[in-house]
């Protein structure tokens, strides 16, 4: 298992501004993922993020808009730039533990933010 | 289509009964797929998971996979009012990568 703290929890945000998301995990891990899950939506996954290289994005996701750093192997942040309300969601890292995506996923608390 | 669907419900069920949640998937190539809870406000956890053809049981809970069909079921027996959640079915792309997530379907158990 992995215990993953997300940072903030929630947050309200002016059109226009950019947040970073920051994600800790308390083991080494090698892949960790972000997920976007709008309001009454399922999940759905941004990018993946390996330590060392350059995140890769999913279809409709790109780097202008959604940087993602990755320094370690614990460490990893989402910044949603140029908000706007359409990008009001509840956004989630998660992990696999181990040297691969088994699929078995952990997910930090999720990060709720409120674009105005 | 999409890779993977689920009936989004309500299901409502009483307290006891036994609660069946479905899942189809489109990439046949798949191979590891995946039960997760949701309660409002909360993150998703994993309940169960399950790679080859037939019946997985853990507890209350019973997966079921048949590749030829690309379907996956979650039974959850005797159920109770705390299994009241959004189920996600989730299956890793070929290559396993990626996971992807079905929408959810929203169960009740009435009391």
């Amino acid at each position: 298992s992995a215990v993953i703290s997300q940072k903030p929890s929630r947050d309200i945000c002016q059109r226009g501004t950019s947040l970073t998301i920051q994600c800790q995990v308390d083991s080494q891990v090698t892949m960790m993922f972000w997920y976007r899950q709008q309001p009454g939506q399922s999940l759905t996954l941004i990018a993946t993020a390996n330590q060392g290289s350059e995140a890769t994005y999913e279809s409709g996701f790109v780097i202008d808009k959604f940087p993602i750093s990755r320094p370690n192997l614990t460490f990893s942040t989402l910044t949603v730039s140029n908000m706007s309300p359409e990008d009001s969601s509840i956004y989630l890292c998660s992990v696999s533990p181990g040297g691969s995506n088994t699929g078995e996923l952990f997910f930090g608390e999720g990060s709720r933010l409120t674009v105005l | 289509q999409k890779e993977v669907e689920q009936n989004s419900g309500p299901l409502s069920v009483p307290e006891g009964a036994i609660a069946s949640l479905n899942c189809t998937y489109s990439d046949r190539g798949s191979q590891s797929f995946f039960w997760y809870r949701q309660y409002s406000g909360k993150s998703p956890e994993l309940i169960m998971s399950i790679y080859s053809n037939g019946d997985k049981e853990d507890g209350r809970f019973t997966a079921q996979l048949n590749k030829a069909s690309q379907y996956v079921s979650l039974l959850i027996r005797d159920s109770q009012p705390s299994d009241s959640a959004t189920y996600l079915c989730a299956v890793n792309k070929p290559g396993g990568f990626k996971t992807i997530f079905g929408a959810g379907t929203r169960l009740f158990v009435k009391a």
